[in-house]
């Protein structure tokens, strides 16, 4: 059984469509995060979320908008995509905010 | 300047060769993660510590919270264990190094 999943594991789309990106943890854990890891491989935060409320928003882009419907899901919506949204995007859960991190598969975005 | 450092950026080493990463931080944490990131993209957490020494298998991460400095060793290397190995501080939230990339050759 997977524990942290991701959909699509990759989209490829044109500048200026909107795209979605799914994500589900069965592990029961309370906080789930959204990370970019770019072209250089370099990953950081973009969100967190502790029991369906937004903590953390990394002065991300408005056209990035999370969503969490329930505490096992979290949804990372992209308007107007611009190519300098190509990259890889990781979903994670952890139980509480300070514990260890379990990381999806990374959906891999192109914008062409 | 990143504020978390890692070296060296790439790493090549024999099958047995001990190996160390080290990580550096200039922040303020309550832990420090060390996480290993496979050729085919997948991402797993290998250790999450905020003081002394954990060791799992043949890994061993190491914290010196004074120093504001980590390792992260790998004893009796073998090719399994070609990857890219990063380091995050965890302040209120997780803030990563610039990986280190591993080959370890037979």
């Amino acid at each position: 059984d997977t524990a942290v999943s991701q959909t699509p594991k990759y989209l490829v789309t044109q500048m200026g469509n909107d795209k979605s990106i799914k994500c589900e943890q069965n592990l029961g854990h309370d906080t789930m995060y959204w990370y970019k890891q770019d072209s250089k491989k370099f990953l950081k935060i973009m969100f967190s979320y502790n029991n369906k409320e937004l903590i953390i928003n990394e002065t991300v882009p408005n056209r990035f908008s999370p969503k969490s419907p329930d505490k096992a899901h979290l949804n990372l919506h992209i308007n107007s995509l611009e190519l300098g949204d190509s990259a890889v995007y990781f979903c994670a859960s952890s139980q509480a905010r300070a514990d260890t991190q379990y990381f999806g598969p990374g959906t891999r975005l192109t914008v062409l | 300047k990143n504020e978390v450092e890692q070296s060296p950026q790439n790493l090549t080493a024999q099958e047995e060769e001990f190996i160390t990463i080290n990580c550096s931080y200039s922040v303020g944490i309550s832990a420090l993660h060390w996480l290993q990131q496979h050729p085919g993209g997948g991402i797993v957490s290998l250790f999450m510590l905020s003081s002394g020494k954990k060791k799992h298998g043949r890994l061993i991460a190491t914290i010196n919270i004074q120093e504001k400095h980590s390792s992260l060793h790998i004893t009796a290397s073998h090719p399994r264990d070609s990857a890219v190995y990063i380091c995050a501080a965890h302040t209120d939230k997780l803030i990563f190094g610039t990986g280190t990339r591993l080959q370890v050759f037979p």
